[in-house]
């Protein structure tokens, strides 16, 4: 069966280190996704891409970076952690037609 | 302003019971979708069902439909016989056109649902 996947699901850091969240699918989407979930703001878009080599920001992608080089892979970078960034991350992705997107498990980051 | 409005932080429901939440959206685009998804307490996001704009018919998957009354602008979910197993949270979303042809997805803040046994 198709899936999305990301790794690590759980993760610590410390304030200034690079860290990078793995998100693999294998819908053969073009659309993915990357989302934050925080308590009293919902989601929010942080960077998304409609295919290989085209990435776009979302409404929070200040301290956040990432590139697609094939259809099944958007790794999500933090370039210096910052305690702001603890949260729930979630990569999504999506074809045409109504666009559902359909969510991985979940990666949740906590930055000391 | 593009926006998802859900009212209820909070709603109770008898197991077996029918249960609404209410879903309000604002966007001036004339084509848009909207999708309620599911988040139980392990913390994945679960699609449930799609309503596009231009659809005449409420969508019904299962146990799940959606009330759409475009006028009113409002996407109100239904759940049917409710299940111990329907308490999670449940988000409201609508893909919307941003920045020339890129869509994307606007939520709301979610409505959490407690069913009772």
């Amino acid at each position: 069966d198709a899936e999305i996947t990301q790794s690590p699901r759980h993760k610590i850091t410390e304030t200034g280190r690079q860290v990078t969240l793995a998100c693999h699918q294998t819908w053969n989407h073009n659309n993915m996704f990357w989302y934050r979930q925080d308590l009293g703001h919902g989601l929010r878009l942080i960077h998304y891409s409609y295919g290989v080599q085209d990435t776009n920001k979302g409404e929070v992608s200040d301290g956040y970076s990432v590139s697609r080089s094939n259809t099944e892979d958007l790794p999500l970078t933090l370039e210096s952690a910052a305690s702001s960034q603890t949260s729930v991350y979630f990569c999504a992705s999506s074809d045409g037609g109504q666009e559902t997107q359909y969510f991985g498990p979940g990666t949740r980051l906590l930055v000391l | 302003a593009q926006k998802i409005t859900q009212t209820q932080p909070g709603m109770f429901v008898q197991e077996k019971e029918a249960v609404t939440l209410d879903c309000t959206y604002d966007t001036s685009d004339q084509s848009y979708g909207l999708f309620w998804y599911k988040q139980p307490s392990s913390g994945e996001m679960i699609f449930l069902i799609y309503q596009g704009s231009y659809d005449e018919q409420n969508a019904t998957e299962g146990r799940y439909s959606l009330n759409f009354q475009k006028a009113r602008k409002s996407a109100n979910l239904v759940i049917s016989a409710s299940q111990l197993g329907d308490s999670a949270m449940y988000f409201c979303a609508m893909r919307v056109f941003h920045a020339g042809n890129n869509r994307k997805l606007i939520w709301g803040l979610g409505t959490s649902l407690a069913v009772n046994p």
